[in-house]
């Protein structure tokens, strides 16, 4: 079992409507990220967080620690936001990442 | 500085064949993590350094991978006799320190034919 679990694994959407991918973890977590991966390979990162909710722009990330799992909502899709979307957690022992499995958004014009 | 640099973006090359990639972390950071992730799977942890010191090596990186940092700015990655196993987008990310925010580099991506 990966530490890490994200759903839906491919997710298509019309342009305009709200996006929720989710993310759950088992191990314990000094924060918890989401990355954006365009094709071609860069990563870009999203979001940082150990506790509550961040806010940037038509992104939303939240967490609930005592539930382990964190969500990414996009508000208003736009094409331009297709992407590989990863979920990511720091543990608290250990120097490396624990990365879900991406999840594929498509947005349809 | 704008971010992590990592070079070259794509590699070809054949079996058997030694390659090195390159990464240039943001100047400040003195963690420099390098993962690797094959078509349809999350990044996998290779190995990780602070400033030139190699603390944690995956058990991914067998005996034909090695990573330096001699001076705690850039990194490469050398894979020796190549195979086709190998070919997958190689990324390096770097960090200021624990529990701060990762930058990703762009990656390099490797074809072995």
């Amino acid at each position: 079992k990966n530490e890490v679990e994200q759903s839906p694994q491919n997710l298509t959407a019309q342009e305009g409507e709200f996006i929720t991918i989710n993310c759950s973890y088992s191990v314990g977590i000094s924060a918890l990220h989401w990355l954006q991966q365009h094709p071609g390979g860069g990563i870009v990162s999203l979001f940082m967080l150990s506790s509550g909710k961040k806010k940037h722009g038509r992104l939303i990330a939240t967490i609930n620690i005592q539930e382990k799992h964190s969500s990414l909502h996009i508000t208003a899709s736009h094409p331009r936001d297709s992407a590989v979307y990863i979920c990511a957690a720091s543990p608290n022992t250990g120097n490396q990442f624990y990365f879900g499995t991406g999840t594929s958004l498509t947005v349809i014009p | 500085d704008t971010g992590v640099s990592q070079d070259p973006r794509h590699k070809i090359t054949k079996r058997g064949q030694n390659v090195t990639f390159r990464c240039d972390p943001i100047s400040e950071h003195n963690r420099l993590y390098w993962y690797r992730q094959t078509l349809g799977q999350g990044p996998e942890f290779l190995t990780y350094f602070q400033n030139e010191a190699q603390l944690e090596k995956s058990r991914l990186l067998s005996d034909r991978f090695s990573a330096e940092r001699p001076k705690g700015s850039f990194s490469t990655l050398e894979i020796q006799r190549t195979e086709q196993g190998d070919s997958a987008m190689y990324l390096c990310a770097s960090s200021l320190a624990a529990n701060y925010g990762y930058t990703f580099g762009s990656g390099t991506r490797l074809t072995v034919v």
